[in-house]
């Protein structure tokens, strides 16, 4: 099993719309929890972090983690055709809290198609 | 803030010649820097983790002989490729951690190094 899986896509949605992008992990151990977002040929930005069970907004992008159920997804409003990208999960799993090494697995990514 | 550099952008070289590729925090003390690598429609994959003064920590199947990594300062690590060969073409990304985020480390990317191996 893949420590972090997402769907590749593409997931299209149309201009205006909600995307929403969805993210399972498999160790429980995970404490946060990051999406990136990466146009072609170029290196990933960072749009959020979460690391509490609930949701975290900003702006038209919402984060949503539940840790019963080891899932994260993204939610983007009003979708832009300059959202077009692929959005990468990642989890740290053994944080600095723990003494441990931090260390960030990413999915593999899932592309975005926003239709004007 | 948390801009973090590369350099160069992209390279071309010869199968058989070594390739360094910086990395640099402009605006931030990084005391551990990340590399990955990407290739065509693949995720990143983390080849080492650098920390400053201290030697690379490498991911399993990471020649470290052949991926020097080397993290001299609190704001530049460098990865020299060896003897480089076709396979090797890759895109190269660094990471610098942020700590500090109240339990969330970040890491913020360069913009990457595109290496071709002819």
């Amino acid at each position: 099993q893949k420590e972090v899986e997402q769907n590749s896509g593409p997931l299209s949605v149309p201009e205006g719309a909600i995307a929403s992008l969805n993210c399972t992990y498999s160790d429980r151990g995970s404490q946060s929890f990051f999406w990136y977002r990466q146009y072609s040929g170029k290196s990933p930005e960072l749009i959020m972090f979460i690391y509490s069970n609930g949701d975290k907004e900003d702006g038209r992008f919402t984060a949503q983690l539940n840790k019963a159920s080891q899932y994260v997804s993204l939610l983007i409003r009003d979708s832009q055709p300059s959202d077009s990208a692929t959005y990468l999960c990642a989890v740290n799993i053994g944080g600095r809290e723990s003494g441990g090494y931090q260390k960030v697995t990413f999915g593999t990514g899932t592309k975005l198609q926003v239709i004007p | 803030g948390a801009v973090v550099s590369q350099h160069p952008s992209w390279v071309i070289c010869k199968s058989g010649t070594s390739v360094k590729i910086e990395c640099r925090s402009l605006d931030f003390q990084a005391t551990t820097m990340f590399w990955y690598r990407q290739f065509p429609k693949q995720s990143l994959m983390l080849m080492a983790t650098s920390n400053e003064g201290s030697k690379a920590t490498y991911e399993q199947g990471v020649e470290k002989d052949k991926f020097l990594i080397n993290h001299a300062s609190l704001t530049l690590s460098t990865l020299t490729v060896t003897s480089a060969h076709p396979e090797d073409s890759s895109f190269y990304i660094c990471s610098a951690e942020t700590p500090g985020h109240r339990r969330a480390d970040t890491q913020y990317f360069g913009p990457g190094t595109r290496l071709t191996v002819l």
